[in-house]
């Protein structure tokens, strides 16, 4: 399968700063790329879904403006939580779709999220 | 509405034993994709199988297999001679196969599987 790395894998802020989170493919190109909010022994919630040079397309109650996604490359995608609060604190997962193969999403190893 | 219905929140198993995890799902799609994904305490989301609804066979890698009911929109998983490393929470995961942007992942809610020793 595909490889995804994330990075950082764990991060500590305090409250009112920004965390920037990168997600990498590394042996494709990815032109999809997601991002999953997962709270403790929960399934996934997806939070947005990008393509490679154009805006993300956040689900229904995700604050565009707090979680910014940025991905301006085939194999980079950033998300940035602004201003973080307590709340944020949560494990963020990255996911991708390679050109090539269309069917499978393949995950980043996940970055948890402890703001102060 | 898609929706994916795990109604196992917990399963165990005895170490070398065979154990099912059930997964329904509701569509009306007809062309489509069933995935079972498992997370282990490292939280790493790891693909198990793949079955693509146009295909009447089961899909199969190595001790993992599925029974594909979709008259009944079924979707079971089967682990045979279960290991310690099985240990996870699995989940069960539907996308619709034709392009747009209602291509994403519908999740169930998951399956903790205990491995016992």
């Amino acid at each position: 399968g595909a490889v995804v790395s994330q990075h950082p894998s764990w991060v500590i802020c305090k409250s009112g700063t920004s965390v920037k989170i990168e997600c990498r493919s590394l042996d494709f190109q990815a032109t999809t790329m997601f991002w999953y909010r997962q709270f403790p022994k929960q399934s996934l919630m997806l939070m947005a879904t990008s393509n490679e040079g154009s805006k993300a397309t956040y689900e229904q109650g995700v604050e565009k403006d707090k979680f910014l996604i940025n991905h301006a490359s085939l194999t980079l995608s950033t998300l940035t939580v602004t201003s973080a609060h307590p709340e944020d604190s949560s494990f963020y997962i990255c996911s991708t779709r390679s050109y090539r193969e269309q069917e499978t999403q393949y995950f980043g190893p996940g970055t948890r999220l402890l703001v102060l | 509405a898609q929706t994916v219905t795990q109604s196992q929140p917990e399963m165990s198993v005895q170490e070398a034993e065979t154990v099912t995890l059930s997964c329904t799902y509701d569509t009306s799609e007809s062309d489509y994709y069933l995935f079972w994904y498992k997370q282990p305490p490292s939280r790493q989301m790891i693909l198990v199988i793949r079955q693509e609804a146009y295909k009447q066979q089961n899909a199969t890698e190595n001790r993992f297999s599925v029974n594909f009911q979709k008259a009944a929109k079924s979707f079971s998983l089967k682990i045979s001679d279960s290991q310690l490393g099985d240990a996870a929470m699995y989940f069960c995961a539907y996308r619709i196969r034709k392009a747009g942007n209602n291509r994403k992942l519908i999740w169930g809610l998951g399956t903790s599987l205990a491995v016992n020793p």
